[in-house]
């Protein structure tokens, strides 16, 4: 596609249960990034990914969240036993590579735990 | 660790006025720097940004910022703002080489009156 989709694009869940969230990055694109943007923290940096490596994980709020890149393409954000500080829309990026790149943003999961 | 503050949290303005929204950062060394837009109900998208070179940066829209490196600001101007601006606007820096994760700052919403 033109564009960095994400799946899916609402997702509302029960306290305690596990999420996936899906994002695919532009046709190229090596560098993939998750950030949170929630309505007392802003936007925040979870996880990026050069390749299928993560290089740095320092991001991710919990160890009930983990990410995985395959094939150097598709990435999914688990969030294991969901609590409700965990709503907030999810927002993937990728960019051509990592340093002195554009990252262009997908439109996010809005993910609303209750 | 950098830090991004934008003073500005809200924004009214009449239709042909201009704009200036503030941006300061905390960081020593070099930063790349961004502003993203982001309009009702649609994903983040680059207005400009900020490399190297002049340090007054022209983007889309008749947007422009200008980097003054003593002030460690980069603050986004616009001389007559239309209605059609009406978003939220975040100012972002990363650093070279360290994986090009962006910080942002807490965004200021813009509202243009007709």
């Amino acid at each position: 596609g033109a564009g960095v989709s994400q799946s899916p694009s609402n997702k509302v869940t029960e306290k305690g249960k596990d999420v996936e969230l899906r994002c695919d990055p532009i046709s190229g694109h090596t560098a993939l990034y998750w950030y949170r943007q929630s309505l007392g923290q802003g936007l925040e940096f979870l996880i990026y990914f050069q390749g299928n490596s993560a290089p740095d994980k320092s991001g991710l709020p919990s160890d009930r969240f983990s990410a995985e890149r395959t094939g150097g393409s598709v990435s999914t954000l688990t969030i294991q036993r969901t609590q409700q500080e965990d709503s907030a829309v999810y927002l993937c990026a990728s960019s051509l590579a990592l340093d002195q790149e554009t990252q262009y943003f997908g439109p996010g999961t809005r993910l609303l735990v209750l | 660790a950098q830090s991004v503050s934008q003073h500005n949290h809200h924004v009214i303005l009449s239709e042909a006025a201009s704009l200036e929204l503030g941006c300061n950062y905390s960081y020593g060394g070099t930063v790349n720097l961004f502003w993203y837009v982001q309009y009702p109900g649609q994903h983040l998208q680059l207005l400009l940004k900020y490399f190297s070179g002049d340090p007054l940066v022209k983007g889309i829209k008749g947007f422009e910022a200008e980097f003054i490196k003593s002030k460690f600001s980069f603050n986004l101007r616009k001389p007559s703002v239309q209605w059609s601006d009406t978003a939220e606007y975040f100012c972002a820096v990363n650093t070279p080489n360290a994986g090009n994760m962006l910080t942002f700052g807490g965004g200021t919403r813009l509202m243009v009156k007709p």
